[in-house]
C-alpha cells in the first residue's frame, strides 16, 4: 500500500484565490482525519469523516473551509478565499475501524503558503 | 474536551543515554494512548500505543509506561541514537471521541 495520499505537496497561492487540497486514504481504512499544523497552535483537528460521512467539523476555522469526501478513496479540504493567516501544513490522515481509536497514518501534508 | 500536557518541553541527551517523556491529560475515560514522532519536515508517524488493560509495553529501544490513576503515561526511549532526534507527540484517545494532540516535545540526541 502507497499509504495516505496527498497532493499538492507545496502550494503557494496569492490572498483571496481559492486553494484545493487533496487526499487518498489507504484503502480499507473507514476514517479519514484533516488536521493543520503550526507552531503557534500545533495540531489541530480540522473535521473528520466516517465511512464518508462528516461527523465533527467542529474545528473549521469559519465558512472559508469546507471538505468533502465523495467516495471512501477521495477527499478534499477547500479554502476560499484564502487568507495569509491560512499559511499552514495540512495533514490528512486515515484510520483503521470506525473510529480513530486504532491511531493515524498521516500523508506527507500539504505546506501551504497564502502571501 | 480533553486537556493534554507533555513534560519536557525540550530534552537533550547524549547518544547512548535514555530519554522520558510524559504526557497528562484530562479525561479519566481514556482508553487509548499513542505516541507519535515527528521528524522535521516529516509526517508524524505512530510509533507505540498501549491500552488500558495494559501497564506496559515495549519494541525494541522505546517503551510505554501508564498510570491510569494518575491520568498519565511515559514514552521511554533507551540508548539513544541521533536518529531519534525528533518532535515527540502524544495524542490519548476515549474510543475515538478526543482528537487532541499535545503540544510536543523536541528531543535532540548529542553525539
Amino acid at each position: 500500500d502507497a499509504g495516505v495520499i496527498q497532493s499538492p505537496r507545496h502550494e503557494v497561492t496569492e490572498m483571496g484565490q481559492e486553494v484545493t487540497l487533496r487526499c487518498k486514504p489507504i484503502s480499507g481504512h473507514n476514517s479519514l482525519f484533516w488536521y493543520r499544523q503550526t507552531m503557534m497552535r500545533g495540531l489541530e483537528l480540522l473535521i473528520y469523516f466516517n465511512n464518508n460521512v462528516p461527523i465533527d467539523d467542529s474545528g473549521m476555522p469559519e465558512d472559508r473551509f469546507s471538505a468533502k469526501m465523495p467516495n471512501a478513496s477521495f477527499s478534499t479540504l477547500k479554502i476560499q478565499p484564502s487568507e495569509p493567516r491560512d499559511s499552514a501544513v495540512y495533514f490528512c490522515a486515515s484510520s483503521l475501524g470506525q473510529l480513530a481509536n486504532y491511531g493515524y497514518t498521516f500523508g506527507s501534508g500539504t505546506r501551504l503558503t497564502v502571501v | 474536551g480533553e486537556n493534554v500536557e507533555q513534560h519536557p518541553s525540550t530534552l537533550s541527551v547524549q547518544e547512548g543515554d535514555s530519554a522520558v517523556i510524559k504526557c497528562t491529560y484530562s479525561d479519566s475515560a481514556s482508553n487509548y494512548f499513542p505516541w507519535y514522532k515527528q521528524e522535521l519536515g516529516k509526517r508524524p508517524q505512530l510509533i507505540i500505543d498501549i491500552r488500558s488493560n495494559v501497564g506496559e509495553k515495549k519494541d525494541q529501544r522505546i517503551a510505554v509506561t501508564l498510570n491510569k490513576t494518575a491520568k498519565h503515561f511515559s514514552l521511554h526511549i533507551t540508548e539513544t541514537q541521533p536518529e531519534d532526534s525528533a518532535v515527540y507527540f502524544c495524542a490519548p484517545d476515549n474510543y475515538g471521541q478526543n482528537f487532541v494532540f499535545g503540544p510536543g516535545t523536541r528531543l535532540s540526541v548529542l553525539p
